[in-house]
């Protein structure tokens, strides 16, 4: 079964560095999210990408981050300077039509220090 | 205020039991789904669902649309169903098409 796939699974990183999320969404879908989960929280809407574009932010999306699908294929999440709030487990997640389910990744376990 | 209300937070079973987990929103959805959260944390997709019910294997979703209410029962509960459930609905009017989750039930069953 088709996956997406979610590199690193885990990264510490000091405050302040740039960080860089990778996603490989399924190759026939047109849909891109990016959701966070604060340990202990609910699942979070960050962004969702179309098209090449970003198509709604959440206010939690901030000038900080920025996302980009550089190559067809990776689709990734850039935090320009991490503070230790952007502590958290990220996911992308896909869906080939607007109105179909989600295929998760794995997520990537962000720890900043 | 939550929009998404599951009940309840916390749910211990003997394992064969009959597990019902429910999940409440506010206003109109086009969709909601349930998911698996595992205990490392990875995401998985049991159902989407718009009205009715599905079934896949031991597992049933429900969604009643005029109650705004949906059900995720488990039958025959076993240890490796031990996990998070969570439920996530898409809104009817609201621009974008993203998911708004609730904060899950954490589901354990005993041997």
């Amino acid at each position: 079964e088709p996956e997406v796939t979610q590199t690193p699974s885990h990264q510490v990183t000091q405050m302040g560095q740039e960080v860089i999320l990778r996603c490989v969404p399924i190759s026939n879908h047109l849909y891109f999210y990016w959701y966070r989960q604060i340990l202990g929280q609910k699942v979070e809407f960050l962004v969702s990408f179309y098209n090449n574009e970003i198509s709604e932010k959440s206010e939690i999306f901030d000038d900080q981050f920025s996302v980009e699908r550089p190559d067809g294929s990776n689709f990734t999440l850039k935090i320009r300077s991490t503070k230790l709030e952007d502590s958290a487990m990220y996911f992308c997640a896909s869906i080939v039509t607007r109105v179909g389910g989600y295929t998760f990744g794995s997520g990537t376990r962000l720890t900043v220090v | 205020k939550n929009e998404v209300e599951q009940s309840p937070q916390n749910l211990t079973a003997q394992e064969g039991e009959f597990i019902t987990i429910n999940c409440s929103y506010s206003v109109g959805i086009s969709a909601l789904h349930w998911l698996q959260q595992h205990p490392g944390g990875g995401i998985v997709s049991l159902f989407m669902l718009s009205s009715g019910k599905k079934k896949h294997g031991r597992l049933i979703a429900t969604i009643n649309i005029q109650e705004k209410h949906s059900s995720l029962h488990i039958t025959a509960s076993h240890p490796r169903d031990s996990a998070v459930y969570i439920c996530a609905v898409r809104y009817i009017g609201r621009t974008g098409n993203q998911f708004y989750f609730g904060t899950g039930t954490s589901l354990t069953v005993i041997p």
